[in-house]
């Protein structure tokens, strides 16, 4: 089945710099990868994904790119503010599939 | 319009105990999946509901079981708790059919297993 990694567990910025998690997946059908941003005690919200067929999104301040043949993907975040501060995690699922596999998440702390 | 709603917000329990947590989904979605969150992890998929019948069915043991209503919304039971059982239990509601569609997610559950 699926699994998918992610790094850094934690990850500090000053604000006003960019961040940059990463996340790996096993399984070579795989083909939507979603991000989703969980602030403390709230639930995770959809903030960005892409689909195998594109290579890279992007939505303002915030990025994903794909790379199908190394199998990973990445989430981009420009211009850190202090409300981008939360946990992050990347997911993946195959289209004939309804079970959606999470990374383990990382936590973002933007210092002032 | 109502998002996904959740019941009761927490619950603490003993070890041996059962639970039912309870889900509605966003206003005309027909699908609900749940999830378990440990503390400090990602969610895991424990099944998801379409058409009032269990669809898909993540590693989880048959103490874990589910439901889903006519009017599409959901519940989650465990039986025998486990101190392991603690964690955050979030359910998620989509649109049904063939493929995935984005999950929307109700605020969660917290449960405390003493």
């Amino acid at each position: 089945g699926e699994n998918v990694e992610q790094h850094p567990s934690t990850l500090s910025v000053q604000e006003g710099d960019s961040a940059v998690i990463k996340c790996t997946y096993s399984d070579s059908a795989s083909n939507y990868f979603p991000w989703y941003k969980q602030e403390l005690g709230k639930r995770p919200q959809l903030i960005i994904d892409i689909r195998s067929n594109v290579g890279e999104k992007k939505d303002q301040r915030i990025a994903v790119t794909l790379n199908k043949t190394a199998k990973h993907f990445s989430l981009h975040i420009t211009e850190t503010q202090p409300e981008d501060s939360a946990v992050y995690f990347c997911a993946a699922i195959q289209d004939s599939n309804y079970q959606l596999i999470w990374g383990a998440g990382t936590k973002l702390i933007i210092k002032p | 319009d109502a998002g996904v709603t959740q019941s009761p917000t927490h619950l603490i329990k003993t070890r041996g105990q059962q639970v039912t947590l309870r889900c509605s989904p966003k206003s005309g979605h027909d699908t609900v999946s749940w999830y378990q969150q440990a503390l400090g992890q990602g969610p895991q998929f424990i099944f998801q509901y379409y058409e009032e019948e269990e669809r898909q069915r993540g590693n989880f043991p048959d103490r874990f079981s589910g439901h889903q209503f006519p009017n599409y919304s959901s519940e989650l039971n465990v039986n025998a708790l486990l101190l392991g059982d603690s964690a955050l239990y979030l359910c998620a509601s989509s649109l049904g059919g063939v493929g995935y569609n984005e999950q929307f997610f109700g605020p969660g559950t917290r449960l405390t297993v003493l």
